[in-house]
């Protein structure tokens, strides 16, 4: 069966930087593009980037242009999201979610990573 | 102004109808645009409910029942969901979203729906 799975959660210091990870099994990882999706505690979705684990192309919102990477590493069937220049506004859960390539079929989703960024 | 605009609540009874809104910024014309619906429960990631551009290009989330609609109301630029048959179960968070400029993704503020 399809499943995205993601990495632990983390607290990290302001201004540093942090990185999820998102292991697909179940599927063939090259066939579905991965977007990244933030949720604040009590607020709505918040879409980040997206990346075809194919081609390796990215797309990001500009809010997080410039602090956001995507990646991935094919032999794993793993999808990493890195944000740099943390700010207690980036603490949030975060998910990956798969999707065929051009079309917002979101289908499935990791259970999100939880990110607290506190001094 | 948001590019895609959410009521933020909504109430309704058992075995009525509920409609739910996504309003395009004015100078996006909802007739160009397929709108996606998610569905999240306290506690679980977001769920793919339907997408929708006409009654020709739609498509319904995998193990959604068809009491789960799409459809659209030009005259408000809008997207809409219908819930049909409203049941407990169906109390959650709905989310539309739409693709953008063709680059990137928007999601709605999101409804919260009361089923009381």
């Amino acid at each position: 069966q399809v499943q995205l799975v993601q990495s632990g959660a983390e607290v990290k210091m302001p201004g540093a930087s942090m990185k999820v990870s998102c292991k697909a099994s179940g599927y063939t990882f090259t066939n579905y593009d991965i977007n990244w999706v933030r949720q604040a505690a009590g607020q709505g979705l918040e879409w980040m980037g997206w990346m075809s684990p194919n081609s390796g192309d990215t797309g990001y919102a500009q809010k997080f242009q410039g602090r956001i990477t995507l990646t991935r590493d094919t032999s794993i069937s793993t999808a990493y999201m890195e944000l740099t220049s943390l700010t207690s506004e980036d603490t949030a859960l975060y998910y990956c979610a798969r999707n065929p390539p051009r079309t917002g079929d979101f289908d499935f989703w990791g259970q999100g990573a939880l990110v607290t960024v506190s001094s | 102004q948001a590019v895609v605009t959410q009521p933020s609540s909504l109430s309704a009874s058992p075995g009525a109808s509920a409609s739910l809104t996504c309003t395009l910024r004015s100078g996006i014309n909802v007739d160009t645009y397929k709108i996606y619906w998610f569905q999240q429960k306290p506690g679980s990631p977001p769920r793919f409910l339907l997408k929708y551009k006409s009654d020709s290009d739609k498509r319904q989330g995998s193990g959604v029942p068809s009491r789960f609609s799409g459809s659209k109301d030009a005259s408000a630029n809008a997207g809409i969901l219908l819930i049909s048959g409203l049941q407990s179960e169906d109390e959650a968070d709905y989310y539309c979203m739409i693709w953008h400029n063709s680059a990137y993704w928007v999601f709605g503020g999101g409804t919260k729906l009361t089923v009381l």
